[in-house]
């Protein structure tokens, strides 16, 4: 079956280190997003994808990046971890590039520590 | 600017109450769709329903049910009959072109419904 995963499940890391998440779907899907969940916000936008060599910035796009060299990843990088960046990592993705209202599917998530 | 409000964070019932979880959007775009997702406490977010500006029927599925009123840009949802299995997190969500991160969803911050046995 297709699905979407994130590795790791779990990660912790010191403040200053350059943290990498992974995301891999295999639905073929076009668009991908990395969201982050902290307790009282909800799920803020990081950045995102319509399709390759496409990245775009979100909400909360401060201290991290994306790359997009094929449609099944789109890994999100932490360029030097702080505290502040200790959240759930999600990331989704949906089917055509840039259609309105195209359902999103999210994987596990990633749960991320920043000491 | 697009936003969306749920505005009950925690809502405890006892098994086969009927429960209703609040959403009101707000958007200036006349094409947009909202989401309901489900977040059991294993952590993963379940997709429940999506639907679109221009159809405000009602939609029933099984114990669950969502009321689209236009008119006062509210997206409720209610679990009738409430299991214990229904205790998650359900987040509301809003995708509209006048969002400028694209086809990205806008999130409530979720209500948390407990339900005991």
């Amino acid at each position: 079956d297709a699905e979407i995963t994130q590795s790791p499940r779990h990660k912790i890391t010191e403040t200053g280190r350059q943290v990498t998440l992974a995301c891999h779907q295999t639905w073929n899907h076009n668009n991908m997003f990395w969201y982050r969940q902290d307790l009282g916000h909800g799920l803020r936008l990081i950045h995102y994808s319509y399709g390759v060599q496409d990245t775009n910035k979100g909400e909360v796009s401060d201290g991290y990046s994306v790359s997009r060299s094929n449609t099944e990843d789109l890994p999100l990088t932490l360029e030097s971890a702080a505290s502040s960046q200790t959240s759930v990592y999600f990331c989704a993705s949906s089917d055509v590039s840039g259609l309105l209202g195209d359902t999103q599917y999210f994987g596990p998530g990633t749960r991320l520590t920043v000491l | 600017a697009q936003k969306v409000t749920q505005a009950q964070t925690e809502i405890s019932v006892v098994e086969k109450e009927d429960v209703t979880l609040d959403c009101v959007y707000e958007t200036r775009d006349t094409t947009y769709y909202l989401f309901w997702y489900k977040q059991p406490p294993s952590g993963e977010l379940v997709f429940l329903i999506r639907r679109n500006s221009f159809d405000e029927q009602n939609e029933i599925s099984g114990r669950y049910s969502w009321n689209f009123q236009k008119s006062t840009s509210s997206f409720n949802f209610t679990i009738t009959a409430s299991q214990v299995v229904d205790s998650a997190v359900y987040f509301c969500a809003l995708s509209g072109r006048g969002n400028q991160a694209g086809t990205a969803l806008i999130f409530g911050k979720g209500t948390t419904l407990s339900v005991s046995s």
